[in-house]
C-alpha cells in the first residue's frame, strides 16, 4: 500500500499565528494535493502540484500557500492563521495516470 | 459552484438490503470519475474508478457511468454494517484537478 505520512497530527494554534504542515510520500508519485475537509462535507482542493517545484492553484487557495520541495515534499503553509481555517487537512499523492489518490491521516488544525 | 454534488446526503438501509447513491458534475470538462469511501475518523481509500459508459462490477459494487450527463451512480447490493461510512465521489478536470462531491453517509441498521 502507498505510503503518505503527514506532521504534525494535531495543531493548536493562535489566530495570526504561523503554520506549516509537513507531507511526505514514499510512492514516487508525481501528484500531490492538499485538501481540507470540514465536518459534515466533503474534500476541499487547495493547492496541488505536478511535481517538485511546480504549484497549481486548487478551489480554495486564499490564506494558503503551498511548496514542493523534493519528488516527496509537499508543504503547506498558513502565514497568519484565521479560525475560518480550522480543519481536517489531508494530504494525498497518486502517479501520473491519477488513477487512485492514496491519502495520508490527515492533520486536525485549530486556530483560536 | 461546486463541480460535484451528490445525492441523497444521507441514507439507511436494512442490513442486506440495496444502497444507490448518486452523483453528477456541473463541469463539461470533468472526465474520470471515483468513488472513495471514508470510515468515521479515517482518511478517504479509494473504493472504485469508472472511466468509459456503461457499467463495473466489483463483488457487491457496481457504478454506472452516463458521460453524455456526467452522471455516475454507486450501487451497494446485501448492504453490511461495515458499509456504513460516507461515500465521496470524485472528478477530475482537463486540468488534471481532482474535485470532490460532499458525500453520502450511508447507515446500514443491522
Amino acid at each position: 500500500e502507498a505510503a503518505v505520512t503527514q506532521s504534525p497530527r494535531n495543531k493548536v494554534t493562535v489566530t495570526g499565528g504561523n503554520v506549516t504542515l509537513s507531507c511526505r510520500q514514499t510512492n514516487s508519485h508525481n501528484y500531490m494535493y492538499w485538501y481540507r475537509q470540514d465536518t459534515g462535507h466533503g474534500l476541499r482542493l487547495i493547492h496541488y502540484s505536478y511535481g517538485a517545484g511546480n504549484l497549481q492553484i486548487g478551489d480554495v487557495p486564499d490564506g494558503y500557500k503551498a511548496t514542493r520541495t523534493t519528488q516527496e515534499d509537499f508543504f503547506l503553509l498558513l502565514e497568519l492563521a484565521s479560525p475560518s481555517q480550522t480543519s481536517l487537512y489531508f494530504c494525498a499523492s497518486s502517479d501520473a495516470s491519477q488513477n487512485t489518490l492514496y491519502f495520508g491521516a490527515g492533520t486536525r488544525l485549530s486556530v483560536l | 459552484q461546486q463541480k460535484v454534488q451528490q445525492s441523497p446526503e444521507s441514507l439507511i438501509v436494512p442490513e442486506g438490503g440495496m444502497a444507490s447513491l448518486n452523483c453528477t458534475s456541473s463541469d463539461r470538462n470533468v472526465d474520470y470519475f471515483w468513488w472513495y469511501r471514508q470510515h468515521s475518523g479515517k482518511s478517504p481509500k479509494m473504493l472504485m474508478s469508472i472511466f468509459s459508459n456503461g457499467e463495473k462490477e466489483e463483488g457487491r459494487f457496481t457504478v454506472h457511468l452516463n458521460k453524455a450527463s456526467l452522471h455516475t451512480s454507486l450501487h451497494i447490493r446485501d448492504s453490511q454494517p461495515s458499509d456504513s461510512a460516507l461515500y465521496l465521489c470524485a472528478a477530475s478536470d482537463s486540468n488534471n484537478r481532482i474535485f470532490f462531491g460532499d458525500g453520502t453517509q450511508l447507515v446500514v441498521k443491522p
